[in-house]
C-alpha cells in the first residue's frame, strides 16, 4: 500500500465551472477526512467520514461543496460553480477506526487554482 | 474538541535540539494530541501522538505535562530538512492553525 492517494495534483479551472476530486484511502481505513489549506494557513476541516456514512460536516463546507463516499472506500469531494475564494489546496486523509485515537495519514493534495 | 497555540516560527542550528512547545489548556481527559509537520506543498506528515505519557519513536519524543495542558515536541539532532511548519492538535476535526515554522539554520 502505498497510503492515501489523490487525484488529480493539479486541477485549472474557469470560475463557474464543476470540478470532482477523488481520494483512496489505505486499504482498510475507514475513516477518511477532507480539509481544504490556503496559502499560509493550516488544513481546514471540511467533512469525514465513517465508512459510506458522512458524520460531520463543517460550516466551511458550503452548497456548493458535497462529498461523497459511496462503497466506503473511495471518496470525491464536488465543488459546483467554483469562485476564486475556492483556490486553494484540498487535503485528503484517513485513519483506522478499529485501533482508537491512532494517527491519520495525508494524501499529498490537489491544488485548485479557479481563474 | 480542545484548539492549540503555538509558537509562529522557530529557530534552530543543525545538530541541535529544536523543542517545540504546544498550549492545549482545553484539552479533555480522552484527548490525545498528535504532531505533523508539513514540507511546502506536500501534504502533513505525521511525527508522534500520545495521551499522557512521554513517547518517543524513531522521529521525534513527546512530552505531555502532568496536567496535561501543553506539551513539547523535540527533534533530539535537527537537520536542515527538518525545516518545516509543525502542527500540534488535539482532534481531526478542527482547523490546525497556523502552527510553528521551524527553521534550521547551517
Amino acid at each position: 500500500d502505498t497510503g492515501v492517494s489523490q487525484d488529480p495534483r493539479h486541477k485549472i479551472t474557469k470560475r463557474g465551472q464543476n470540478v470532482t476530486f477523488r481520494c483512496d484511502p489505505i486499504s482498510e481505513h475507514n475513516r477518511l477526512y477532507w480539509y481544504r489549506q490556503t496559502l499560509g494557513q493550516g488544513p481546514e476541516f471540511l467533512t469525514y467520514f465513517q465508512n459510506e456514512a458522512q458524520l460531520e460536516k463543517s460550516r466551511l463546507l458550503s452548497d456548493r461543496f458535497s462529498a461523497e463516499r459511496p462503497k466506503g472506500s473511495f471518496s470525491t469531494l464536488e465543488i459546483q460553480r467554483t469562485e476564486q475564494g475556492d483556490s486553494a489546496m484540498y487535503l485528503c486523509a484517513s485513519s483506522y477506526l478499529a485501533v482508537p485515537n491512532t494517527e491519520a495519514f495525508f494524501g499529498q493534495g490537489t491544488r485548485l487554482t479557479v481563474v | 474538541d480542545a484548539k492549540t497555540t503555538q509558537p509562529t516560527s522557530m529557530d534552530c542550528a543543525e545538530g541541535r535540539a529544536a523543542n517545540l512547545p504546544c498550549n492545549h489548556s482545553t484539552i479533555s481527559g480522552n484527548e490525545y494530541v498528535y504532531w505533523y509537520r508539513q514540507i511546502h506543498s506536500q501534504g502533513p506528515q505525521y511525527i508522534i501522538h500520545g495521551l499522557k505519557n512521554n513517547e518517543t519513536n524513531e522521529m521525534a519524543s513527546l512530552i505531555i505535562t502532568e496536567d496535561r495542558k501543553s506539551s513539547t515536541l523535540i527533534l533530539p539532532h535537527a537537520t536542515l530538512r527538518d525545516t518545516a511548519v509543525y502542527y500540534c492538535i488535539a482532534s481531526f476535526k478542527l482547523t490546525f492553525g497556523k502552527g510553528t515554522l521551524l527553521t534550521v539554520n547551517p
